[in-house]
């Protein structure tokens, strides 16, 4: 089974910062990976689809990157509305979640 | 517009066995799948299973043995059943629709506490 490691597992910011979330896969998963969001007592949103494309309705700071076995989800400014949990997820081999980066505001 | 909505009992015991119910709008099951996803408290989300638009199931293969999802188009619903729960079942469970390889649409998740 591919394992996802995503880092850090919490990650504090401040409002305006530039944020990167990291996601690595234990094999090449060949690009087939989703970013969600999940805020605190609410279902997982996506984000991010195939690596790099956003998702309908999605603000433009969130973006995607990477290839191979790593993986990148970044905001650009980070907002007070961007408080979560963020996992990723490969659909590459079987399906796996990674355990996810709590985002905080500093 | 789509949705789907869990049911099902919040409370199980141990040893016994979980069903639960997917009611889906908007969309068709013949044409988009559905998947099963689990959280435990606290914790990160688990993919369950998936039902196919074509009727096909995938399980993962550490509930596989005791896991089983079907449906009655007819009634746009999609059930899970699991059997022999223990107390590390415990969580929220959500169905979600599959487009492609995305999860687009999500219930809202119902919690399932196994407990005696």
């Amino acid at each position: 089974d591919i394992q996802m490691t995503q880092s850090p597992p919490v990650l504090s910011a401040s409002v305006g910062d530039r944020v990167t979330l990291s996601c690595k896969a234990s094999q090449n998963i060949n690009k087939n990976l989703d970013w969600y969001q999940q805020k605190h007592g609410e279902a997982p949103k996506l984000l991010i689809y195939y690596t790099n494309n956003l998702q309908t309705g999605i603000p433009s700071r969130f973006s995607g990157s990477g290839s191979g076995t790593d993986y990148t989800l970044t905001i650009s400014s980070l907002q007070p509305e961007d408080v979560a949990t963020y996992y990723c997820y490969q659909y590459n081999s079987g399906h796996t979640f990674g355990a996810g980066t709590k985002l905080e505001l500093k | 517009q789509v949705q789907l909505k869990e049911s099902g009992p919040g409370l199980v015991q141990p040893s016994q066995t979980l069903s639960l119910t997917c009611t889906v709008s908007g969309f068709s099951l013949t044409s988009y799948n559905v998947h099963w996803v689990r959280q435990p408290p606290g914790k990160g989300l688990e993919w369950m299973g998936r039902m196919r638009y074509n009727g096909d199931t995938s399980y993962n293969s550490a509930l596989k043995s005791r896991l089983s999802i079907s449906r009655d188009t007819s009634k746009n619903q999609v059930f899970l059943k699991m059997n022999s729960l223990q107390t590390d079942d415990t969580g929220t469970y959500y169905c979600t629709r599959g487009f492609y390889n995305n999860f687009d649409y999500w219930g809202q998740g119902v919690m399932v506490t196994v407990s005696s």
